[in-house]
């Protein structure tokens, strides 16, 4: 069973609208990561996320993206305004330390109409 | 931007065989690399790593090769089990906590 657990699995959203992806990690995480995986491509790092400020972020992860962990558990991922082109499955990641060899979690599928 | 890459989508050993899995980069500053077994609905899973300062690294039925003069890794599983039937994605990261993905490669185990 994943450490990592998100929710939704499965989300609906119309275009323009926000979506808040979340992932509960175990109690011991410290580092945090956002990955995606448009259909039929690669997965692909979004942003990591340490001691309550972004660490490092990709080119896709633009000013329509945000992150944060506002109660200590939760660690969520905001789009503000979606595009179709960002449905894809959204997979969270954590880990006690540092290193590349982290935990995925199950993801969450999101689809944009 | 391909600087991982995995040149076959798909993969078909018999049962008790080898499965050897193979993935090439671009970037020869990669320090660390790493495979994930990934099955449907289900987020990739930590397989094995190997440092760049190494050529092999082994953990029980599989054992990751590196060959950093042909910019190469390779996967061995054996012997191979049905349970082992998933898309398979080498990563690699530079310095950081960030993992570059291949493409992956769906690997089936017949009996």
């Amino acid at each position: 069973e994943p450490e990592v657990t998100q929710t939704p699995s499965h989300q609906v959203t119309q275009m323009g609208q926000e979506v808040i992806l979340r992932c509960v990690p175990i109690s011991n995480h410290l580092y945090f990561y956002w990955y995606r995986q448009i259909l039929g491509q690669k997965v692909e790092f979004l942003v990591s996320f340490y001691n309550n400020e972004i660490s490092e972020k990709s080119e896709i992860f633009d000013d329509q993206f945000s992150v944060e962990r506002p109660d200590g558990s939760n660690f969520t991922l905001k789009i503000r305004s979606t595009k179709l082109e960002d449905s894809a499955m959204y997979f969270c990641a954590a880990a006690s330390s540092t290193g590349p060899g982290y935990t995925f979690g199950s993801g969450t599928r999101l689809t944009v109409v | 931007d391909q600087q991982v890459k995995q040149n076959s989508p798909s993969l078909s050993v018999q049962e008790g065989r080898i499965s050897i899995l193979n993935c090439d980069y671009t970037n020869s500053m990669f320090d660390y690399f790493l495979w994930y077994k990934k099955y449907p609905a289900e987020g990739p899973t930590f397989l094995i790593s190997i440092s760049s300062i190494k050529d092999k690294n082994e953990d029980g039925r599989f054992t990751v090769f590196l060959n950093k003069s042909a910019k190469h890794l390779s996967l061995h599983i054996v012997p191979s089990q049905p349970g082992d039937s998933a898309v398979y994605f080498c990563a690699a990261s530079l310095n950081t906590d960030k993992l570059i993905f291949g493409t992956g490669t769906r690997l089936q185990v017949f009996p």
